[in-house]
């Protein structure tokens, strides 16, 4: 299984800033997917990042306010730019693990007022 | 689109009961998967159904899928309080990504 983890944990951030959120897996994958969980909700994918390309980005979901990085196999960083309270969320990473499941990091609990 | 379809939302069941979930998908796809979810945790991977008729097994849970039905389901045997929980199921959209239902957030009850 792969090991992810999750930098900040938490963050409250004030409208209008921006917060990058940072995942390292222990292990090279491929792919790296970046989800919102808003409150009571479920999970929705913002984003594919693959090494060496652009991120494609789901509908609904555009670079300028969710710009992804990734600049090796083990990492990956997404930005929640100019923020408002409808970005409070958890933003969760996950990797596509070898044994056909995907793995999830333990996630960044994002409150913006 | 794919979309993916849980019920119940909601559950209470007493502690000792049976029940069932179930989660059924609009378009073909061959891998299903099931997570469990503690509040404030992230996703725990219960299980990963790849072909038209797996089951698996673990403790009081098991998974089936049928591909044909595009249906699975979560079976709870003799529930016990630990498992208090959100289960989600997902599909696989795209090769990679997932399409995740909305949850059953499930409550054991002594």
């Amino acid at each position: 299984s792969a090991v992810i983890s999750q930098k900040p944990s938490r963050d409250i951030c004030q409208r209008g800033t921006s917060l990058t959120i940072q995942c390292q897996v222990d292990s090279q994958v491929t792919m790296m997917f970046w989800y919102r969980q808003q409150p009571g909700q479920s999970l929705t994918l913002i984003a594919t990042a693959n090494q060496g390309s652009e991120a494609t980005y789901e509908s609904g979901f555009v670079i300028d306010k969710f710009p992804i990085s990734r600049p090796n196999l083990t990492f990956s960083t997404l930005t929640v730019s100019n923020m408002s309270p409808e970005d409070s969320s958890i933003y969760l990473c996950s990797v596509d693990g070898n044994t056909d499941t995907q793995y999830f990091g333990p996630g960044t609990r994002l409150t913006v007022l | 689109e794919l979309k993916v379809e849980q019920n119940p939302l909601f559950l209470s069941m007493q502690e000792g009961k049976n029940y069932t979930i179930y989660c059924n998908y609009s378009t073909t796809s061959d891998r299903l998967y099931w997570y469990r979810q503690d509040p404030g945790k992230s996703l725990e991977s219960l299980f990963v159904l790849l072909s038209n008729g797996a089951v698996k097994q673990e403790g009081r849970l098991m998974a089936s899928l049928d591909t044909k039905a595009r249906l699975s389901t979560l079976h709870i045997t003799a529930a016990v309080h630990d498992l208090s929980a959100t289960y989600f199921c997902a599909v696989d959209m795209t090769g990679y990504a997932l399409n995740f239902g909305k949850g059953t957030s499930l409550l054991v009850t002594p």
